[in-house]
């Protein structure tokens, strides 16, 4: 089993729309979860952070869910510049922890 | 944002050649790492750094060595270069174990060719 699951995607949406993106990981000892934002042959960008209580920035929502390993993000009033692909990331405890990323969710936010 | 430079940006080498790819930062950060990114593949952990000479194995580190010889450098060198190393590589930097609070900082990326 893959350590951290998207769908693929894409999600091919008109402006306006409200999208969400699932994600699941397999290790229950993770600490730390994020959504990174990459543009298309760019580096990838933290978009925030995931908290058990969920967290709100703007548009965009984030929810953590331990007991089923489940970490989601809600865009509202989708605009063309949300186009990118959304990598989930999962901190993986070990001797130093390190970030496993999900191999992302493609949208197409169109006119 | 963060003072991450990787170089070079772009390369192509020929196959069995040693390459040395650069990451530098000026933020002072503890941790540092490596990846490559391959389509079907998403982001795999190459090396990483948690201090000064202080390095260890990810999750794809055959072919690859690293170094770490003052805070703000860290060299990957692929060895002897194959066509399967063809790939585009990010370097992240953190200021807390698991990139906690903030995540990781990444470079540009460099996209090596190996023909």
């Amino acid at each position: 089993r893959k350590e951290v699951e998207q769908d693929p995607g894409p999600f091919n949406v008109p402006e306006g729309a409200t999208v969400a993106f699932n994600c699941t990981y397999s290790n229950s000892a993770s600490q730390s979860f994020f959504w990174y934002r990459q543009d298309c042959r760019k580096e990838p960008k933290l978009l925030m952070s995931v908290y058990s209580s969920g967290n709100e920035d703007g548009r965009f929502t984030a929810q953590l869910n331990r007991a089923s390993q489940y970490i989601s993000l809600l865009i509202r009033d989708s605009k063309l510049s949300d186009s990118a692909t959304y990598l989930c990331v999962v901190a993986q405890v070990g001797g130093v922890s390190t970030l496993t990323f999900g191999k992302g969710t493609m949208l197409l936010v169109s006119p | 944002d963060a003072g991450i430079t990787q170089s070079p940006r772009h390369k192509v080498t020929e196959t069995g050649t040693p390459v040395t790819l650069r990451c530098h930062q000026t933020e002072n950060h503890r941790y540092m790492y490596w990846y490559r990114q391959d389509p079907g593949h998403g982001l795999r952990l190459i090396h990483y750094s948690y201090g000064v000479k202080d390095t260890d194995k990810g999750e794809v580190s055959d072919g690859y060595s690293v170094s770490r010889s003052k805070t703000e450098d860290f060299l990957l060198t692929l060895e002897s270069a194959t066509s399967s190393q063809t790939s585009v590589y990010f370097c992240a930097i953190s200021d807390f174990e698991g990139g906690l609070g903030y995540g990781y900082t990444f470079g540009s990326g460099t996209r090596l060719t190996v023909v």
